[in-house]
């Protein structure tokens, strides 16, 4: 089976623009996941996304959304750039409840 | 609370043992996983727990969790310097519906000849 893929691998961005980033989860899993990972905060939970629908959600802003097709495929949406919205961006998914697969990630850098 | 915690940095010589500790605060997590990142990589699943089980043995890898403490080991025999990179220690918790996971803010492995 193929992993967990995400389109770009890297996107650079100026402030105030938006950005749209893409993840295909492996096949047959339903829930997708998305994390922000940076050098000060870390790894942060942003929100989860199950047969097209929102069921979990971090503290992010509100410029941060996403959303899941019926194919599972998930997209999530950053509008508004800010510098602090530079990193890399992790999806994972999951069919039960244990494991969770995560893809290579796409890196955003703003400027 | 959430929380997670980590050593920042474990260094050893190539062919000892490597043991990467962790605590966390949820008592209600009820898998518990360890995850391996190497430069420019995404997050590799190396292996998880259930919160019922006391250990865990996968080839090199072993993992130890004591849940009176809230505390979860990860200890790699015969360490390799391919297994230099840095370790996420994450729990799911049940306020986040078991499908949010919380890292720790990882231990750099450094594996010397």
């Amino acid at each position: 089976k193929a992993g967990v893929t995400q389109t770009p691998r890297y996107l650079i961005k100026t402030r105030g623009q938006q950005v749209t980033l893409s993840c295909s989860p492996i096949s047959g899993h339903r829930s997708v996941s998305w994390y922000q990972q940076t050098p000060g905060q870390g790894l942060q939970f942003l929100f989860e996304y199950f047969s097209e629908t929102q069921r979990n959600k971090g503290n992010f802003p509100g410029r941060f959304s996403g959303r899941q097709f019926s194919n599972s495929r998930s997209e999530m949406n950053v509008s508004t750039l800010e510098l602090g919205d530079s990193a890399l961006y992790l999806c994972a998914s999951r069919q039960g409840v244990d494991e969770q697969f995560f893809g290579p990630g796409t890196r955003l850098t703003v400027l | 609370g959430e929380d997670v915690e980590q050593s920042l940095f474990l260094s050893v010589r190539e062919g000892d043992s490597s043991v990467i500790n962790c605590t966390y605060t949820d008592s209600s997590s009820t898998y518990l996983y360890w995850y391996k990142q190497e430069p420019g990589a995404g997050l590799q699943l190396l292996t998880y727990i259930f919160s019922n089980m006391d250990m865990k043995q996968d080839q090199r890898l072993t993992v130890l969790l004591n849940k009176k403490d809230k505390h979860l080991s990860l200890r790699i025999a015969d360490t390799q310097t391919g297994d230099s990179a840095i370790y996420f220690c994450a729990e799911s918790p049940f306020s986040g519906g078991y499908n949010k996971l919380i890292f720790g803010a990882g231990t750099r492995l450094a594996v010397h000849p």
